[in-house]
């Protein structure tokens, strides 16, 4: 079965990068969906980042402060997130999810998350 | 950026009762919408999607319906395993948005 699994450092500290890698685990990623990161924190709720295309086309949210770049790596089959310049705002939990075959279909396997906090 | 408006915000309600959520677009989102179940500390699961389609695997008690603007999720039989926040998420266009989210709680 398709499993999604998040990995990175759980503490950031301001300006500098936050990334994120997504393992995929069961599917093959150029075999086609989509990809997306999504966030969640007490004072904004669920917040979608953005998302990859199995084909590596980018969809970002423009409402992000911190410049995004979601990459992904068929080889290792994962994809990756990059927030630079990162806030105490950036303080959340970091989902990824799949979801397809089409960009407007539901998330319908998420990752279990991860933690990241934004502080010195 | 599309706005989802959920209500209520939070709801109480005893095993047996039927349950119905609320969901509004600030533009239309012909039908696509959908619902997921979130339970404390865990990712989101999908319940419904297209609006009114049951994702493999969900008990028939809920349902949904709606397109344009407005839309409604229903939970017909309360059980105590639907204690969890529910979120509605557009995706007719980018960037996808989700609902502030509705906090079930049985008496």
């Amino acid at each position: 079965q398709v499993q999604l699994q998040e990995s990175g450092p759980g503490l950031v500290k301001p300006s500098e990068t936050l990334s994120l890698t997504c393992v995929v685990s069961g599917y093959s990623m150029t075999s086609g969906y989509y990809w997306s990161w999504i966030r969640q924190s007490p004072g904004k709720g669920l917040e979608w980042i953005g998302s990859i295309s199995y084909s590596g086309n980018t969809y970002y949210n423009p409402s992000l402060k911190s410049p995004v770049t979601i990459s992904v790596d068929t080889s290792k089959n994962h994809f990756s997130l990059k927030l630079t310049s990162v806030t105490a705002a950036d303080t959340a939990v970091y989902f990824c999810a799949r979801h397809g075959p089409t960009f407007n279909d539901a998330f319908e396997i998420w990752g279990q998350g991860t933690v990241v906090t934004v502080s010195s | 950026d599309i706005q989802m408006t959920q209500s209520p915000s939070s709801l109480s309600a005893s095993v047996g009762d039927r349950v119905t959520i609320t969901c509004r677009a600030s533009q239309t989102i012909t039908r696509y919408l959908n619902w997921y179940q979130q339970k404390p500390g865990k990712a989101p699961n999908l319940l419904i999607y297209a609006a009114s389609s049951l994702h493999s695997g969900v008990p028939s008690r809920f349902t949904a319906s709606g397109s344009g603007t407005d839309f409604t999720l229903t939970i017909s039989s309360l059980q105590t395993e639907d204690s969890a926040t529910y979120f509605c998420q557009q995706t007719y266009s980018a960037p996808l948005t989700f609902g502030g989210g509705t906090k079930v709680e049985i008496k």
